[in-house]
């Protein structure tokens, strides 16, 4: 089955700093990668995903990137601001259609 | 359109009760997936599944645990004869359709507390 790996596990920086968290995954066959974010007990909340068939995408502040080659995909997250901080989750799916989460990332964003 | 409703929020139980968490999917969606969450850790896959079928529950213990997805109703995870190390967050999932992999949408989670 798929295995996901992230790093690193937390990421402490300063407020307009950019973070960035990357993953690894196993199962050459997945093909969707979303990121999750969660705030102490609360949901995850899905803030931006990425296709097999694109390498980059952007949203306003975040930004994700995919080797397929490599396997491995990175979370940025531009102008840090303090609302940012959260555990950032990276997922990986492929023909089982079920999501398989990395370990996460607990971001904290200091004034 | 109501999201992803999950019940209890917070449950608590002795060693050896039950405990039974209920889901109740999005509007429209037809896929259900539960995650497990413990503390300070990330989310674990248990079971995925449509209507009346369980499609894989590769992760879910082969026992006390049991979970199903009736015609009607709520989705239920089922814990029997809890044990302490059954503390932590169950989530729920749903998404429209398995064919089209795309975003799964969560609940708030039910907190479970085995004394």
């Amino acid at each position: 089955g798929e295995n996901v790996e992230q790093h690193p596990s937390t990421l402490s920086v300063q407020e307009g700093d950019s973070a960035v968290i990357k993953c690894t995954y196993s199962d050459s066959a997945s093909n969707y990668f979303p990121w999750y974010k969660q705030e102490l007990g609360k949901r995850p909340q899905l803030i931006i995903d990425i296709r097999s068939n694109v390498g980059e995408k952007k949203d306003q502040r975040i930004a994700v990137t995919l080797n397929k080659t490599a396997k491995h995909f990175s979370l940025h997250i531009t102008e840090t601001q303090p609302e940012d901080s959260a555990v950032y989750f990276c997922a990986a799916t492929g023909t089982a259609s079920k999501l398989t989460f990395g370990t996460g990332t607990r971001l904290q964003v200091t004034l | 359109n109501a999201g992803v409703m999950q019940n209890p929020r917070h449950l608590v139980r002795r060693r050896g009760q039950e405990a039974r968490l209920r889901c109740s999917p999005m509007k429209g969606h037809s896929h259900v997936y539960w995650y497990r969450q413990l503390p300070e850790e990330g989310l674990k896959f248990m079971v995925y599944l449509q209507k009346e079928n369980i499609i894989d529950e590769s992760g879910m213990p082969k026992e006390r645990f049991s979970a199903e997805f009736p015609k009607e109703g709520p989705s239920i995870l089922r814990i029997q004869q809890v044990v302490r190390g059954d503390s932590a967050a169950y989530f729920c999932a749903s998404s429209p359709s398995a064919r089209d992999t795309g975003e799964l949408f969560f609940g708030e989670g039910s907190r479970l507390t085995v004394l």
